[in-house]
């Protein structure tokens, strides 16, 4: 059983499409990281939320800590081809140091 | 700074063998750890460290150990390799604001 859920698995999309993918759980998180791994190499940290409600930009992306901190979601906006890659949502539990991964959202843009 | 590297890239082991992964970090991080990544099943914690000589259980420990005995070295260690630890292992550090930066890999298979 997943303790994160994150939807969709699988997504392809067109240049220049807006998409959304969610990060689930029924369990309460001290924040909430996300990350974008490409083939062969480890993941790389996007962004982390911290507050119920909060919402972070990063250029094209936007990423959302749900009120109750239980689950997030990241908006892409005009995606470009270089946004390939997995999607991986991580919650910290305890003081924060220790992290449970979601399954990963494949996204692949296509030129 | 080289971050957190990780030897050997690849490695094939047969049922039985033994082997070492190594980790090394040059960012003077106390926390370390261990994760497998399977397809479709994102990252699972194996062990972790929050210092040098001290270690602990994470979700999937079973079959393997590790040791801390140097702030950068934290090398994980199979012992009678069997074919459900085929999967790539990455090893990361947290900073002290909860950021995780994780090596490059190590894709083992066992057969």
């Amino acid at each position: 059983t997943q303790l994160l859920e994150q939807s969709p698995q699988f997504l392809s999309i067109q240049e220049g499409e807006n998409l959304t993918v969610y990060c689930n759980s029924s369990s309460v998180f001290s924040s909430l990281q996300w990350y974008r791994q490409e083939p062969g190499e480890g993941p790389v940290l996007l962004v982390t939320v911290v507050t119920g409600g909060e919402v972070k930009k990063l250029k094209r992306l936007t990423f959302q800590f749900g009120d109750a901190r239980k689950d997030s979601s990241l908006h892409i906006t005009a995606a470009q081809p270089g946004d390939t890659g997995l999607y991986l949502c991580a919650g910290a539990r305890g003081g924060g140091q220790n992290f449970v991964f979601g399954p990963g959202t494949r996204l692949s843009v296509l030129p | 700074n080289a971050g957190v590297t990780q030897t050997p890239k690849f490695r094939i082991l047969k049922i039985g063998q033994s082997m070492t992964l190594q980790c090394t970090q040059d960012m003077n991080h106390n926390y370390m750890y261990w994760y497998r990544q399977d397809p479709g099943m994102g990252l699972k914690l194996i062990y972790y460290s929050v210092g040098a000589g001290i270690t602990d259980k994470g979700e999937v420990p079973n079959g393997y150990n590790v040791s801390r005995s140097t702030t950068e070295d934290f090398p994980l260690r199979l012992e009678l390799a069997a074919p459900s630890q085929t999967s790539v292992y990455f090893c990361a550090t947290v900073s002290s604001s909860y950021e995780q930066y994780f090596g490059p890999g190590t894709r083992l298979t066992v057969t």
